[in-house]
């Protein structure tokens, strides 16, 4: 079946301008997480979503970023008045059921902040 | 915090060596997985181990967990080519969402 995916692969943008990133998770899977990697770094983790649950937003960075889940599927990651430092790869995981189970990853949404 | 911390940060082996890497964490966890990436995209779930278990074989891979040293190794046999790429240690504990450490890059040297 189908994996998790994520649009746009790249997206080049100028500072101060707003961005969304969209990603895709496995049908029928009920956790979905956010995470962001700079050039040679680990993951860090950003927001996360389980079933009907108030989302984990704990790894928020700051209050320009936002996510929604629509349906308890799609999801939409927001960066407002983006600024240089958010440039990164945003990664999107999804996992059956909740935190502790293996995660599926999408390929990824390169994000370059100019 | 659960974080996994790998070890070394960088391998260098030749095809057909073995390769082997670590993982510490600092506090109690259901289980430890293990991911690779290649190219800096996203990732791949290699194994997973839970904390009842002491050895688990996939394949060319060994993963083995010591609760006691809350420490996990990746053994990679009879490394191949295709085996270059990071791989990554996360932490599942509780509610929370997996901890990734920041990996180690496996260079296999054809």
């Amino acid at each position: 079946g189908a994996g998790v995916s994520q649009s746009p692969s790249n997206k080049v943008t100028e500072k101060g301008k707003d961005v969304e990133l969209r990603c895709d998770p496995i049908s029928g899977h009920t956790a979905l997480y956010w995470y962001r990697q700079s050039l040679g770094q680990g993951l860090e983790f950003l927001i996360y979503f389980q079933g009907n649950s108030a989302p984990d937003k704990s790894g928020l960075p700051s209050d320009r970023f936002s996510a929604e889940r629509t349906g308890g599927s799609v999801s939409t990651l927001t960066i407002q008045r983006t600024q240089q430092e958010d440039s990164a790869v945003y990664l999107c995981a999804s996992s059956p059921q909740g935190a502790i189970y293996e995660q599926y990853f999408g390929p990824g949404t390169r994000l370059t902040v100019t | 915090s659960q974080q996994g911390e790998e070890d070394p940060q960088a391998l260098s082996i030749q095809e057909g060596e073995n390769a082997t890497m670590n993982c510490s964490y600092k506090t109690s966890i259901n289980n430890l997985q293990w991911y690779r990436q290649n190219s800096g995209r996203g990732l791949v779930h290699l194994i997973l181990i839970r904390s009842n278990e002491r050895e688990k074989h996939s394949g060319r891979l060994r993963v083995t967990l010591d609760t006691s040293k809350k420490s996990s190794s990746l053994l990679i046999t009879a490394s191949r080519a295709a085996d270059t790429a990071s791989y990554f240690c996360a932490t599942a504990g509780g509610n929370t969402p997996l901890v990734f450490g920041k990996g180690t890059r496996l260079s296999v040297i054809a």
